[in-house]
């Protein structure tokens, strides 16, 4: 099994452009989770889904940042317009119904200037 | 709601030395416990678990943690650590049945030669 996948891994915008960041969870999960990691605020949970249906979505900053999940196999993370206080790593993590632990990607590392 | 406290925000230790990570918790209810590492530049890897049975949990790299209710508390032990082992933990609680994971806000591990 791969693992979860991201891209890009790293991604430098200025401010006011859209950023997209992808995410491929592991095969046969439930459950799909964004997180996003900074020195100030460390880990945060931002969004996720079950079964492709968002379930919380109270960690999303504001109505800038949206979620989508067209498939099982798929996920968006988007960003418009972006701001400098949105650099950070961003994480997709992916888990299944029977097994409590998350599967964590490699991260995307986003720079806005 | 459920929280995880780590006190310590960084633990040097002299290689070959015993390490012990502390991490308590709160919750109301039955809780499921994880220990994650972060190597630099990576993403979360799952350590080890505790879900229920036998309250000592042991990794494959010679980790452990013991689940203790009365002290609400699930701290990380290695009785001899090397290089390789400098990295970030992060202690996570959900609640049984909750797919959600709270994260402590990480301990930073330095090995010193």
């Amino acid at each position: 099994d791969a693992g979860v996948i991201q891209s890009p891994r790293h991604e430098v915008t200025e401010m006011g452009q859209e950023v997209t960041l992808r995410c491929k969870p592991i095969s046969g999960h439930d459950y799909l989770f964004w997180y996003r990691q900074t020195m100030m605020r460390g880990l945060e949970l931002l969004i996720y889904f079950n079964n492709n249906v968002p379930i919380d979505d109270s960690g999303m900053p504001e109505d800038r940042f949206s979620a989508k999940m067209p498939n099982a196999s798929f996920s968006t993370l988007k960003i418009q317009p972006s701001e400098p206080r949105d650099s950070a790593v961003y994480f997709c993590a992916s888990s299944s119904n029977v097994a409590y632990e998350q599967y964590f990607g490699p991260g995307t590392r986003l720079t806005v200037t | 709601a459920q929280s995880v406290t780590q006190l310590d925000s960084q633990v040097p230790v002299f290689e070959e030395a015993p390490v012990e990570l502390r991490c308590n918790y709160s919750s109301s209810v039955s809780v499921y416990l994880f220990w994650y590492v972060q190597y630099p530049n990576q993403g979360l890897q799952l350590l080890l678990k505790y879900l229920s049975g036998s309250t000592l949990v042991e990794s494959i790299n010679g980790f452990e943690a013991e689940f203790n209710k009365s002290q609400t508390s699930f701290h990380l032990r290695k009785p001899s650590v090397h290089i390789s082992d400098t990295a970030e933990y992060f202690c996570a609680v959900s609640e049984s049945g909750n797919e959600k994971l709270t994260f402590g806000t990480g301990t930073r591990l330095t090995i010193i030669p």
